[in-house]
């Protein structure tokens, strides 16, 4: 069963637009969730990170997210886009299900249009 | 800088050959990671380690075998590469954050 679910596998936006990529997590008794975002040939670099304190987290390039723990989601915004943002973009858990590892989703491929 | 590195970024071979794909970190580290990409899957986790000494199967493990060689380093062999190991693998550690820290990715093709 997928332990972490991103809700779109692509997501089209135009330029300067708000984005929201959808992300939600089985539920565990601790569990902290991050988002990761890999440019087109590339490694996963880190956006930003959930682990306890303040539910809306702010990271990298404008990105921030909300951890919501009664919804179990963890969605990712940012409120105006640029091309460079194109990527695609990965939600995950550590405490999912008790693995003391990261689960990973299945990724989210955001492309801007100008 | 500080990172994880991996050996080598491209890497073509033919069906039967073996290889094995380097990954060393310089961040003291307890645990590293192997993962593979593929289009459409996300990444799946191949082995891990824990600690220094220890490895264990995640969730695609057949194919291929791991030696954690010291604290810094994690290889992954491919000891017969079949077509279906085409793909882009990734190697990672963590600390104590929780959070993982990425390689630049092998990318290998097997013809």
């Amino acid at each position: 069963a997928q332990s972490v679910t991103q809700l779109d596998s692509q997501v089209p936006v135009f330029e300067e637009a708000p984005v929201e990529l959808r992300c939600n997590y089985s539920s565990s008794v601790s569990v902290y969730l991050f988002w990761y975002v890999q440019y087109p040939n590339q490694g996963l670099q880190l956006l930003l990170k959930y682990l306890s304190g303040s539910t809306l987290v702010k990271g990298i390039n404008g990105f921030e997210a909300e951890f919501n723990k009664s919804q179990t989601s963890f969605h990712l915004r940012k409120p105006s886009v640029h091309i460079s943002d194109t990527a695609e973009y990965f939600c995950a858990g550590w405490g999912i299900q008790g693995a003391q590892k990261l689960v990973f989703g299945q990724g989210t491929r955001l492309t801007i249009n100008p | 800088n500080a990172g994880v590195t991996q050996t080598p970024k491209f890497q073509v071979l033919k069906t039967g050959q073996s290889m094995t794909l380097q990954c060393a970190q310089d961040m003291n580290h307890n645990s590293m990671y192997w993962y593979r990409q593929d289009p459409g899957m996300g990444l799946r986790l191949i082995y891990y380690s824990a600690s220094e000494g220890t490895t264990d199967k995640g969730e695609v493990p057949n194919g291929y075998n791991v030696s954690r060689l010291n604290k810094r380093e994690f290889s992954l062999r491919l000891e017969s590469a079949a077509p279906s190991q085409t793909s882009v693998y990734f190697c990672a550690s963590s600390g104590t954050g929780f959070g993982y820290t990425f390689g630049s990715g092998t990318r290998l093709t097997v013809v």
